[in-house]
């Protein structure tokens, strides 16, 4: 069965840095482009970065562009998102999220930033 | 980057009416379109891609058509169970943006 466990979301003040994790299971990790998708409490779908299957191409959407760093272990089968200098508008569900075309979303980790 | 820009931001209707929801592409994307499905509470679903090809396991009353910067999610007989959000995405090159999504109940 595949699955997407996100970890590492939690309270940051502005400013603050946070790791999230992705721990992949029950596909070929390493054969598939992964993203992480958010959604801020009652908004909609915002698509945040991008990782090719061997980490040659990375992208970003224009609003976490030089503040976050996406990244993937596939010996590990794990995805992460360094976030940096974190805003308030950054508060969010953050989704891991399988493929161009996705599939397979994992449960999401909410990220607040709040004084 | 290319806007995606779905209509309408909402819409009511009855149960086994027939349901459009468009979505606009800024420049030409081909059909490399998706659409999905969020019910409240609940992971995205993906319903619809290549613009026009049904996910599998998702019901045959959602189709999907269009292509180069103008797309179209239909309901053919809505059903209480499709309340949902409904959200486009493009995906032809990494920058995989969605639509602001479509809000669908019924009346």
């Amino acid at each position: 069965e595949v699955q997407l466990v996100e970890s590492g979301g939690g309270l940051v003040k502005p400013g603050g840095s946070l790791r999230l994790s992705c721990a992949a299971s029950g596909f070929t990790f390493s054969s598939y482009s992964m993203n992480w998708v958010r959604q801020a409490p009652g908004k909609g779908l915002e698509w945040v970065s991008s990782i090719s299957s061997s980490s040659s191409y990375i992208y970003y959407a224009d609003s976490v562009k030089g503040r976050f760093t996406i990244s993937r272990d596939n010996a590990k089968n794990s995805l992460y998102l360094q976030m940096n200098s974190l805003r308030a508008e950054d508060t969010a569900v953050y989704y891991c999220a399988r493929g161009d075309i996705v599939a397979r979303w994992g449960q999401g980790t909410l990220v607040t930033v709040s004084s | 980057d290319i806007q995606m820009t779905q209509s309408p931001s909402s819409l009511s209707a009855s149960v086994g009416d027939r349901v459009t929801i468009t979505c606009r592409a800024s420049q030409g994307i081909s059909n490399y379109l998706a659409w999905y499905q969020q019910k409240p509470g609940k992971v995205p679903k993906l319903l619809i891609y290549a613009a026009s090809t049904l996910q599998s396991g998702v019901p045959s009353r959602f189709s999907g058509s269009g292509s180069g910067t103008d797309f179209t999610l239909t309901i053919s007989s809505l059903q209480p169970e499709d309340v949902a959000t409904y959200y486009c995405q493009k995906y032809n090159s990494a920058l995989g943006t969605f639509g602001q999504g479509t809000k669908v109940e019924i009346k």
